[in-house]
């Protein structure tokens, strides 16, 4: 079955330091799209992306869709103890209502 | 926050027992979708509906039974729990209305322990 693969699993870093996550996916997708989850609390949507190659920001966080909409990533610049949690990407399926969830990046910010 | 409310927030029950978990919506929104998370595996669908009698299948959907007769509320329904159901449940929505982006709205989960 069609699956969304996402790495590392967990990272570690100094407040300042840039952080990256990067989604694969078996199969073409419909659009992409990024989700927070706070520990202890829920997933929270952030951004979709629906074009090929399309990059879009919001204050620190940079998100990119591939060429052949296979592929994703979310980059933090500067990192804050705020952006402390687990980033998931799903990935919309072709022709379905679902989507396909990453299996996630935990992130830990140390000051 | 979207408008929905998971009950329970908090369960345990014993192996052979039904369980029904509850999801509730004030958006009016078309879809709705039952999740389970775990370590490791990250969210999984379950079941999902887009309206009232219509539901499909997800990828986990084993020993699993939802039921929608209402926009606004969405039944999860395990038969006889088992240990391996024990998880986070969540509920999510999405509205076809917002073009062919469907992000999901999730409610706040509900924690379930199978002894």
């Amino acid at each position: 079955g069609q699956q969304v693969m996402q790495i590392p699993q967990y990272q570690h870093v100094q407040e300042g330091e840039d952080f990256t996550t990067y989604c694969n996916s078996s199969t073409t997708l419909s659009n992409i799209q990024w989700y927070k989850q706070r520990p202890g609390g829920h997933p929270v949507f952030l951004i979709q992306l629906v074009k090929s190659g399309e990059v879009k920001k919001q204050k620190r966080l940079t998100f990119q869709f591939g060429e052949a909409k296979k592929n994703s990533s979310l980059h933090i610049t500067a990192t804050q103890t705020t952006d402390v949690g687990t980033y998931f990407c799903a990935g919309g399926s072709l022709g379905t209502d679902k989507l396909i969830f990453g299996t996630g990046t935990r992130l830990q910010v140390f000051p | 926050d979207a408008g929905i409310t998971q009950s329970p927030r908090h369960k345990v029950t014993e192996t052979g027992t039904p369980v029904t978990l509850r999801c509730h919506q004030t958006e009016n929104h078309r879809y709705m979708y039952w999740y389970r998370q775990d370590p490791g595996h990250g969210l999984r669908l379950i079941h999902y509906s887009y309206g009232v009698k219509d539901t499909d299948k997800g990828e986990v959907s084993d020993g699993y039974s939802v039921s929608r007769s209402k926009t606004e509320d969405f039944l999860l329904t395990l038969e006889s729990a088992t240990s391996s159901q024990t998880s986070v449940y969540f509920c999510a929505i999405s509205d076809s209305r917002t073009g062919p982006s469907y992000e999901q709205y999730f409610g706040p989960g509900t924690r379930l322990t199978v002894t």
